[in-house]
């Protein structure tokens, strides 16, 4: 079946710090893929997206690029701030549904 | 953005008793909504796909009597935990794909807690 493997946190930064967070999956066929934030209290946003190998998702700095040899998407950001600090899930989509698939979540805190 | 909201967002019932969930697009219709389970610091786990006007489709380990899904209309979706027991406290979170965007957008989750 469908997973996704998710780094493990908390992962702690300094404000201005480079962010990675790393992804692989299994999935048959050419899944979706993409990345969640949710903020304390709320529920889950998209941050972005990539339907096709060779992809790049960005969004508010983040990025995120759909490595098929290596089924990966690692997250990306070159300077993280304060208002980052939230929990990263990495999903996939597939089936006739669609369902979403989520990794672990990383939990991730960014000092001023 | 597109809003989904869940009623309510927290509560607390006696075991054995039944307990309602709602889940709402607020601004769109959605055909296809999807509830999921979070327990602490784990993923998301789904435990149904609901089609309006169908029945809902649940994933393998999940008990279709216990947890009771309603999908009467484009913007409605109900998960109603029956016989609750205390394994079934958790973070009961839904969501709703846009049918015009194909994006999906989740609600706040619902925080159960069975005494």
């Amino acid at each position: 079946g469908n997973s996704v493997t998710q780094m493990e946190g908390p992962v702690t930064l300094s404000e201005e710090a480079f962010l990675t967070i790393n992804c692989t999956y299994t999935a048959t066929g050419y899944p979706s893929l993409f990345w969640y934030v949710q903020y304390p209290g709320e529920g889950l946003q998209l941050l972005l997206k990539a339907t096709k190998a060779d992809d790049k998702g960005s969004n508010k700095g983040f990025e995120a690029t759909y490595r098929k040899e290596t089924t990966s998407f690692h997250l990306e950001k070159g300077s993280v701030q304060v208002s980052d600090s939230a929990v990263y899930f990495c999903a996939l989509e597939s089936g006739s549904a669609r369902q979403l698939t989520f990794g672990s979540g990383t939990q991730l805190t960014v000092l001023p | 953005g597109a809003v989904v909201s869940q009623h309510p967002s927290r509560v607390i019932c006696k075991s054995g008793t039944s307990v309602k969930i709602e889940c709402r697009s607020l601004d769109f219709q959605a055909t296809t909504m999807f509830w999921y389970r979070q327990f602490p610091k784990q993923s998301l786990m789904l435990m149904a796909t609901s089609n309006e006007g169908s029945k809902a489709t649940y994933e393998q380990g999940v008990e279709k009597d216990k947890f009771l899904i309603n999908h009467a209309s484009l913007t409605l979706s109900t998960l109603t935990v029956t016989s609750a027991h205390p394994e079934d406290s958790s973070f009961y979170i839904c969501s709703a794909r846009e049918t015009v965007t194909d994006t999906q957008y989740f609600g706040p989750g619902t925080r159960l807690t069975v005494l």
